[in-house]
């Protein structure tokens, strides 16, 4: 059982470059999350998903897109990155969606962009 | 809205020590509150959660924490520090009502605890 899986750990792109982050949990979750974080500012919700085949704009949406074909799977892309989105990304992924149940979160990917 | 402020960004604390870390929150509903730690280069792990039972919350590696409605205060303790208490601490509030909304966490800015032999 390995919880919450990022890949990958690390990737420096140049200004305008396109990636994509890919996360996955094993753990049947129906709620899944994608945060940056960044120094003072504790984590921000980007995009997050409800169940297979929907996705919602979190607090900083902007520049991101995200898909969730799978329910074991949530991808984050960039299609042209700025400098403003060197971060660190957390996935995370919970059973339902109500408050109580506990995020479990992923090891992070650093991404720098100069 | 929700909105979490963490009153200090860095806290020193002598092995042996008692540790305090303050957090202050505003939520437009019942909230449901938690600290979380992250060690260097590591994600984040829960400490302690609150849902609205008990106000005074035990969690892992002998951190506690209560929640005071009056003071809108979800404060972290611990009796005595150990080295591996060093990490960023954040407190994070959640009041959203319904679950289509998901579970939309807000961090405070986090506070960084150094632990001295």
């Amino acid at each position: 059982n390995a919880g919450v899986t990022q890949t990958p750990k690390f990737r420096v792109l140049k200004t305008g470059q396109s990636m994509t982050l890919l996360c996955a949990q094993d753990m049947n979750h129906e709620y899944m999350y994608w945060y940056r974080q960044d120094p003072g500012m504790g984590l921000r919700l980007i995009h997050y998903s409800v169940g297979e085949g929907t996705t919602a704009k979190g607090e900083v949406p902007d520049g991101y897109n995200v898909s969730r074909l799978k329910k074991q799977n949530f991808l984050l892309g960039l299609e042209s990155a700025a400098p403003s989105q060197t971060s660190v990304y957390f996935c995370a992924s919970s059973y339902g969606g109500l408050a109580y149940y506990e995020q479990y979160f992923g090891p992070g990917t650093r991404l720098t962009v100069t | 809205a929700q909105s979490v402020t963490q009153l200090d960004s860095h806290v020193s604390v002598s092995e042996g020590t008692p540790v305090l870390l303050r957090c202050n929150y505003s939520s437009s509903y019942s909230p449901s509150l938690f600290w979380y730690v992250q060690h260097p280069n590591k994600g984040l792990q829960l400490l302690l959660k609150y849902t609205s039972a008990a106000t005074l919350v035990k969690g892992i590696n002998g951190f506690e924490a209560e929640f005071k409605k009056s003071e809108t205060s979800f404060h972290l303790t611990k009796p005595s520090a150990h080295m591996s208490d060093a990490a960023e601490y954040f407190c994070v509030v959640s009041d959203y009502p319904g679950e289509a909304a998901g579970n939309k966490l807000t961090f405070g800015g986090g506070t960084r605890v150094l632990v001295k032999p």
